[in-house]
């Protein structure tokens, strides 16, 4: 079946540093790749996508390149703010399911604390 | 920006009590899912629909949950008796076709069964 992995966390870090949360998956077709975001109290949004291998998605100084390779979809950012602090969660999408209900795929998430 | 709404933002229930959470989807968007979170855990995937039914449902939405579309704005799910293991936060989501962006996801409902 479809799975995604993240790196466990929590991730806690200090402002400016770099920031790398680690994404693999597994899938029986060609997934498109997602990160989105869950700020406190809210819901989940799109932070960025790649659809294709060696796409580059990029949102907010965040990037993650689509390694079919080593099937990781790996999120960084170079100097992450403390309003970056939130759940960051990877995600997969099965291409060509536009017809049907397409489910999406969610890995376990990962809180990131980023402390002024 | 176009938003997806859910309400209530938090409902208390108790034990084998129906509950109804609500839904206003993107009004072009012609694909609606429900997911749930349970605390520390995984978003989970529980049902897809489009053109007034269901397309796909997980093993979790048994018996007990339902969707319906009731007048073409509102999306709902019902919950006929609620256990405490359904205590989580619920998300609705849509999503149009060939938009490129992936799903619209809303606040969420955080249900708790007592």
């Amino acid at each position: 079946g479809n799975s995604v992995t993240q790196m466990e966390g929590p991730v806690t870090l200090s402002e400016e540093a770099f920031l790398t949360i680690n994404c693999t998956y597994t899938a029986t077709g060609y997934p498109s790749l997602f990160w989105y975001v869950q700020y406190p109290g809210e819901g989940l949004q799109l932070l960025l996508k790649a659809t294709k291998a060696d796409d580059k998605g990029s949102n907010k100084g965040f990037e993650a390149t689509y390694r079919k390779e080593t099937t990781s979809f790996h999120l960084e950012k170079g100097s992450v703010q403390v309003s970056d602090s939130a759940v960051y969660f990877c995600a997969l999408k099965l291409f060509g399911e536009e017809t049907s209900g397409s489910r999406l795929t969610f890995g376990e998430g990962t809180q990131l604390t980023v402390n002024p | 920006e176009p938003e997806v709404t859910q309400t209530p933002s938090h409902q208390v229930t108790q034990m084998g009590q129906e509950v109804i959470l609500r839904c206003v989807p993107i009004s072009n968007h012609l694909y609606f899912y429900w997911y749930r979170q349970i605390l520390g855990q995984k978003v989970e995937f529980l049902v897809s629909f489009y053109n007034n039914e269901i397309s796909e449902k997980s093993e979790i939405f048994d018996d007990q949950f339902s969707v319906e579309r009731p007048d073409g704005s509102n999306f709902t799910l019902k919950i006929r008796s609620t256990k405490l293991e359904d205590s989580a936060m619920y998300f609705c989501a849509s999503y149009y076709r060939w938009a490129g962006n992936g799903y619209t996801f809303g606040s969420g409902t955080r249900l708790t069964v007592v």
